[in-house]
């Protein structure tokens, strides 16, 4: 079983809609969580980190579900610069690294 | 300059060739990683390096050599590479401080060196 797995996509979705992506870790010691954004042929940037209580960032929502193990991350009213692919991050306590899903790729059409 | 640099940007190589690629952070960071990615594969962690000494080594093959001089650069030494080589390799810092508080900010990658193994 992969440490963290992603539904790869791809997502395409209308330009306005809301979209969602859900994330599941199999390490029950994963410590911090995090979404990061990577648009094509560059580098991955952070998103957000995703805290117990779930968090909002403007249009972003982050949520967290230790007790079933999986994260998600809401989009709403998306915009034609929100595609790109979604990586769900996860590092596990007490270890000096994070580890990386696969990604979701996403394209908003207009 | 601000945030990570990688130098070349691109990176074209035959198999008998030695290369390097460079990665140089300027956000005051004390943890630095190399990180390779595969077309349609997860990012895969090759080395992590922490106050400059090396505490993980993804079983990397030795033809792949990392070298930290000092906590703001790191090297990636590249001999007798493979066709199946060929990707994108990114260099990203953090700053650990061993709390939970320092991972909130989570890792800030360079741009990549887009290696092509002739």
């Amino acid at each position: 079983r992969k440490e963290v797995e992603q539904d790869p996509g791809p997502f395409n979705v209308p330009e306005g809609a809301t979209v969602a992506f859900n994330c599941t870790y199999s390490n029950s010691a994963s410590q911090s969580f995090f979404w990061y954004r990577q648009d094509c042929r560059k580098e991955p940037k952070l998103l957000m980190s995703v805290y117990s209580s779930g968090n909002e960032d403007g249009r972003f929502t982050a949520q967290l579900n230790r007790a079933s193990q999986y994260i998600s991350l809401l989009i709403r009213d998306s915009k034609l610069s929100d595609s790109a692919t979604y990586l769900c991050v996860v590092k596990i306590q007490g270890a000096q690294k994070l580890v990386f899903g696969q990604g979701t790729r996403l394209t908003i059409n207009p | 300059e601000t945030g990570v640099t990688q130098t070349p940007r691109h990176l074209v190589m035959g198999m008998t060739n030695k290369k390097s690629l460079k990665c140089e952070q300027h956000l005051g960071h004390n943890a630095m990683y190399w990180y390779k990615q595969s077309a349609k594969k997860p990012l895969e962690l090759m080395f992590v390096y922490s106050l400059e000494e090396r505490v993980e080594n993804n079983s990397v093959p030795s033809r792949f050599s990392p070298e930290c001089p000092n906590s703001s650069h790191l090297f990636l030494h590249l001999h007798t590479l493979q066709p199946e080589d060929s990707a994108l390799y990114l260099c990203a810092s953090s700053q650990d401080i061993g709390t939970s508080g320092g991972w909130a900010l989570g890792q800030f990658f360079g741009p990549g060196t887009r290696l092509t193994v002739l």
